[in-house]
């Protein structure tokens, strides 16, 4: 099973800065690699796939670098309903899919 | 647009059972594969199962397995989980998540795209 870790676990940022995510695979993914938006009291909402290709109407701030095990989630210009938990996840080896444990981002 | 709603979630003993349900729409539900994925209060989701879009082949995660099973009726749209000999820790909220095919490579890679709203599931007695 792939393990993926995230940090931090919680990041604060101040509208209209810049926020950077981390996640990392315990093994090689190749560039099979997703990012979720989770708002309070929603379900996930798919943001990046293949690690850098932005999902059907995910505004350009959002953006994903990465490949192998060391993945980057990058929001430019944060803005007040970027305030979530934003979970990695691998599709490269399964089953099963696996997923990060979350990071928070807040707005100061 | 794509909607999944699912529901039979509950108040369940432990040992019990339930069946949960999702009913898909806005998109050809017979031609994809379909996930369920829980996720227990204050933590990050965890895949529970996933059904091929012909039911030729499921995967479960070690923590159900042999006791949830996961079933589709194309003909209505369905998807299904039983879960029996529930525990505590199968506490949690469940989602019904549609698969996408991504080819890589001339190779087929099984992402979720869409996700439901769920279904609250609580084991106690």
């Amino acid at each position: 099973e792939i393990v993926m870790t995230q940090s931090p676990a919680t990041l604060s940022v101040s509208p209209g800065e810049r926020a950077t995510l981390s996640c990392r695979a315990s093994h090689s993914v190749d560039t099979n690699l997703a990012w979720y938006q989770q708002r309070p009291g929603q379900a996930p909402r798919l943001l990046i796939y293949g690690a850098s290709s932005r999902a059907t109407g995910i505004p350009a701030r959002f953006s994903g670098s990465g490949s192998g095990t060391d993945f980057t989630l990058t929001i430019n210009s944060l803005q007040s309903e970027d305030s979530a938990v934003y979970y990695c996840q691998q599709y490269n080896n399964w089953p099963p899919w696996t997923f990060g444990q979350g990071t928070k981002v807040e707005i100061k | 647009q794509v909607q999944l709603v699912e529901s039979g979630g509950g108040v369940v003993q432990p040992g019990g059972s339930l069946r949960l349900s999702c009913v898909a729409s806005g998109f050809a539900f017979r031609s994809q594969g379909m996930h369920w994925v829980r996720q227990a209060p204050g933590k990050g989701p965890e895949w529970v199962a996933f059904i091929r879009f012909d039911e030729s082949y499921k995967y479960y995660a070690d923590s159900v397995k042999g006791r949830f099973t996961v079933s589709r009726d194309n003909s209505r749209n369905s998807l299904y989980l039983q879960m029996n000999s529930l525990r505590a820790e199968d506490t949690a909220l469940y989602y019904c998540v549609k698969n996408v095919v991504v080819v890589v490579k001339g190779a087929n890679f099984y992402l979720m795209d869409v996700w439901g709203k769920g279904t609250t599931v609580t084991v106690s007695s």
